[in-house]
């Protein structure tokens, strides 16, 4: 069966240092990966996803996300943290076996300090 | 997104009461979702329709019920609510393939006492 792992309940990273959240996932084919992000009272926000080919993926407010099919993750990654960064990240998987839904991690929730 | 939209934001209901969420998109998507989200668990998906006449069970679709009123439209029902339903619920909708995201609504907070 897909599933898909955020190892971390909770990040803290000063603001202006690298910030990383981690995710790992586990199928049996091709994996199509999304980021979401959730600010305090609001809907999930696509952030970015994973397209067969370029390993490094960009997308919105700076973040990008790394897929390495060895290890079986799609780390986000933002150079640059911001305070307004501060929400709660999902990692979420898709695969076409199973009727193009989505599989979401637990969340892991970013705290960015001053 | 206010392009879907969820009524109501929040509600308190007794156990054993009847309750419908509503949920309207004005993106003009066929594929339109519910989830709940709980504590650490991630989005579980409650139920998914790829058109007005496609009504699908999610994965903890036991005591949840859906409609698909039209393309815009579709309401969650909770039949006899009980407590460990109070959750965050969420509507999104999509179109079809394997590389289209999913758009989110504001969510529902719902609490069963």
């Amino acid at each position: 069966a897909q599933s898909v792992a955020q190892p971390e309940d909770q990040v803290n990273v000063a603001e202006g240092n690298p910030l990383t959240v981690k995710c790992t996932y586990s199928v049996s084919g091709n994996p199509y990966l999304f980021w979401y992000v959730q600010y305090p009272n609001r809907g999930l926000q696509f952030l970015l996803k994973y397209i067969t080919g370029d390993n490094l993926v960009k997308g919105s407010y700076g973040f990008e996300a790394e897929f390495n099919k060895s290890q079986t993750s799609f780390h986000l990654k933002k150079p640059s943290a911001l305070v307004s960064d501060s929400a709660l990240y999902f990692c979420a998987l898709r695969l076409e076996a199973a009727g193009n839904k989505l599989t979401f991690g637990g969340g892991t929730r970013v705290l960015v300090k001053p | 997104d206010a392009d879907v939209t969820q009524t109501p934001r929040n509600r308190i209901t007794k156990t054993g009461k009847r309750i419908m969420l509503e949920c309207s998109q004005t993106k003009g998507h066929d594929r339109m979702y519910w989830y709940r989200q709980d504590p650490g668990l991630g989005l579980r998906l409650i139920y998914y329709s790829f058109d007005v006449k496609d009504i699908n069970k999610g994965e903890i679709s036991d005591g949840y019920s859906v409609s698909r009123q039209a393309q815009a439209k579709f309401s969650l029902s909770l039949e006899s609510a009980i407590p460990n339903q109070t959750a965050l619920y969420f509507c999104a909708t999509g179109q079809s393939g394997l590389l289209s995201e999913q758009y989110f609504g504001p969510g529902t907070r719902l609490t069963v006492t």
